[in-house]
């Protein structure tokens, strides 16, 4: 079955640590998203990429960082330096150029202690 | 100002019901519409995707948007405890990196 797979679906961390989230797809989609998602608050994007070894900014991409080495790949490093990274991580993936479906991984949620 | 803004709910409505959910938005630029539903725990999933404004239907979801007072709505009719789940709403243009999500409306329905 085609999508997308995060992991781990849970990750405890101590404050001060990277964390790296991981995204793969099968879906042959060019294009990769990163989301946090935040009681009360909307899906934010942090990064996305259109084509491998290409990535762009989102809104709220500071503390964060991606690559893209391969088109089925797209991982998260959650730094040291975001201020508050306890939250719901969801990857995505669409067909570039295509303003449509986003199809989304069942998530991943970082609890920083 | 949120560029989407929804009613975070909770609704509760008793199995059968028809539902209204409904979404204002503020980006001129908005060119299509989409409803995601997501399950506690899970990613969203599209429900409904409209293109400009109008009505489209989809089984017992029906999606209206009204571009003029900038207005989205999801109607689901004979309602069932299988549709208790959070409803984003979301509007875009040019690309799916410029789509906006609402907050989220979370639906209960009660057997």
């Amino acid at each position: 079955d085609g999508g997308i797979t995060q992991s781990p679906k849970y990750l405890f961390r101590k404050e001060g640590q990277n964390v790296t989230l991981s995204c793969e797809q099968n879906l042959n989609h060019d294009a990769m998203y990163w989301y946090r998602q935040d009681p009360g608050q909307g899906l934010r994007l942090i990064y996305y990429s259109q084509i491998v070894n290409d990535f762009q900014k989102g809104d709220i991409a500071e503390g964060y960082s991606v690559s893209r080495e391969k088109k089925e790949s797209f991982p998260l490093t959650v730094t040291s330096a975001q201020k508050n990274p306890t939250a719901f991580y969801l990857c995505a993936s669409s067909i570039e150029g295509y303003t449509g479906e986003l199809f989304f991984g069942e998530g991943s949620r970082l609890t920083v202690l | 100002q949120k560029e989407v803004e929804q009613d975070p709910g909770p609704l509760s409505v008793p199995e059968g019901a028809i539902v209204s959910l409904n979404c204002t938005y503020s980006n001129s630029a908005f060119q299509y519409f989409m409803w995601y539903r997501q399950y506690s725990r899970k990613g969203p999933e599209l429900l409904m995707y409209t293109y400009s404004s109008g009505n489209k239907e989809d089984g017992r979801f029906t999606a209206q948007v009204d571009k003029s007072s900038k207005y989205i709505s999801l109607f689901i009719r004979d309602s069932q405890p299988s549709d208790s789940a959070t409803y984003l709403c979301a509007g875009g243009y040019s690309s799916a990196s410029k789509i906006i999500f609402g907050s989220g409306t979370r639906l209960s329905i009660r057997p």
